[in-house]
This record gives structure tokens, sequence and C-alpha cells, in this order.
């Protein structure tokens, strides 16, 4: 079992949807969670991160955590062609930093 | 800030060659990590420094692989005798100590491609 584990998709949205990441987490001890969006061929690029259980908002983007579940989700609202792309997410220890493979996100005009 | 910078950005080289990668972390940032990501996959952690100190190393690292921070600013990641399997993208990230978030931010990478 991966310790970060992603549906790699890819995930289909029309343009103005709101489109819904998730991920599960293995290690209860992971202190706080990333997400990163990644164009094809380039670096990921943080989004935002979450630490405490709950929302958290950004702009377009929410952020979702439940420790008790170890699940991580990532909302994107009034999604646009330009939020195509691969979204990673990581949990942290310390430290130690884990990504999942990614979800391949596909935004249709 | 002008973000963290790598250098090359890509490398072609025959298996059995060495090769050195360059890092240069946003100004300030004390923490620098290596990471190695390949199609379809996350990126894998491979090393962190603390300013100059390397705390922690991937115990799936390599005897082939060192990584050195001098002077607490950039860092070099070299691989020697270059195998196949080496082909990757290799990136390298930094946070900032004093700011407690843990956020780390990723340079554009050097792409690797061992013939």
């Amino acid at each position: 079992q991966k310790e970060v584990e992603q549906n790699s998709g890819p995930l289909s949205v029309p343009e103005g949807a709101i489109a819904s990441l998730n991920c599960t987490y293995s290690d209860r001890g992971s202190q706080s969670f990333f997400w990163y969006r990644q164009y094809s061929g380039k670096s990921p690029e943080l989004i935002m991160s979450i630490y405490s259980n709950g929302d958290k908002e950004d702009g377009r983007f929410t952020a979702q955590l439940n420790k008790a579940s170890q699940y991580v989700s990532l909302l994107i609202r009034d999604s646009q062609p330009s939020d195509s792309a691969t979204y990673l997410c990581a949990g942290r220890r310390n430290n130690d930093m884990r990504f999942g493979a990614g979800t391949r996100l596909t935004v249709k005009p | 800030d002008t973000g963290v910078s790598q250098n090359p950005r890509h490398k072609i080289t025959k298996r059995g060659q060495n090769v050195t990668f360059r890092c240069d972390p946003i100004s300030e940032h004390n923490r620098l990590y290596w990471y190695r990501q390949t199609l379809g996959q996350g990126p894998e952690f491979l090393t962190y420094f603390q300013n100059e100190a390397q705390l922690e190393k991937s115990r799936l690292l390599s005897d082939r692989f060192s990584a050195e921070r001098p002077k607490g600013s950039f860092s070099t990641l070299e691989i020697q005798r270059t195998e196949q399997g080496d082909s990757a993208m290799y990136l390298c990230a930094s946070s900032s100590m004093s700011s407690g978030s843990y956020e780390q931010y990723f340079g554009p990478g050097t792409r690797l491609t061992v013939t």
C-alpha cells in the first residue's frame, strides 16, 4: 500500500464546474498536507497547504482535511481550461514529504 | 525572490558517465530537498539538507548518488556511473524553517536522459 494514494484519473469536468480531487494517506503521524499542480513537462507548483481538520479556502481552491478518515481533498470551483494539469497530494511527517502519483484533470471548454 | 533555480535543465549522458546537477534555493531558505520523478509518478524523496548538514537520505538511494551543500546555500547532486534507470526528472525544492509552514517550493528540474 502506498503511503499517499490518489485516483490517477483522468478526471474530466466541463468549464465552470467544480472539480473534486481526493487523496488518502496511511501514516497517521502525518502532520500536514499539500496540494501541488503540475503541468506536463513542468515542475510541481504549490497550490495550498492544510494542517488542521476542516476546510481551508484560497480563491477558487478549497482544501479539506479529515484526519480521522485519513482523507484530504481539493475542490476547484469555476474550473477553467487552464486548470487542466496533474494534481499531486503530499503528506508530511517532520521533514519527510510523501507524494501521491497524482490525478490528471482535464477541464473541457 | 527569484525562486529556486536548477542547472542544467536538460542533460543527456552515456551510461557509465558521471553527472552533476546544481540547485540554487530561494534566498534565505535554509532547507533544501532533492527529489526524483519518473513519468506517471509523484516526486520521490532523495535527500534533505538543513543549512549545510545533510540530515536525511532515502534508504533507496544508491551509493552512486551523493549530494552536498557546502556553504548552506547552493547544492549539488552527483550521480556516478549512470545507468539507464537513472533517467528521470531531478527536482530540487527549498523551504524556510523560520516560516514554520514546511511549504516546499520546487525548481524547474533537471531532466536526465541516460543512453
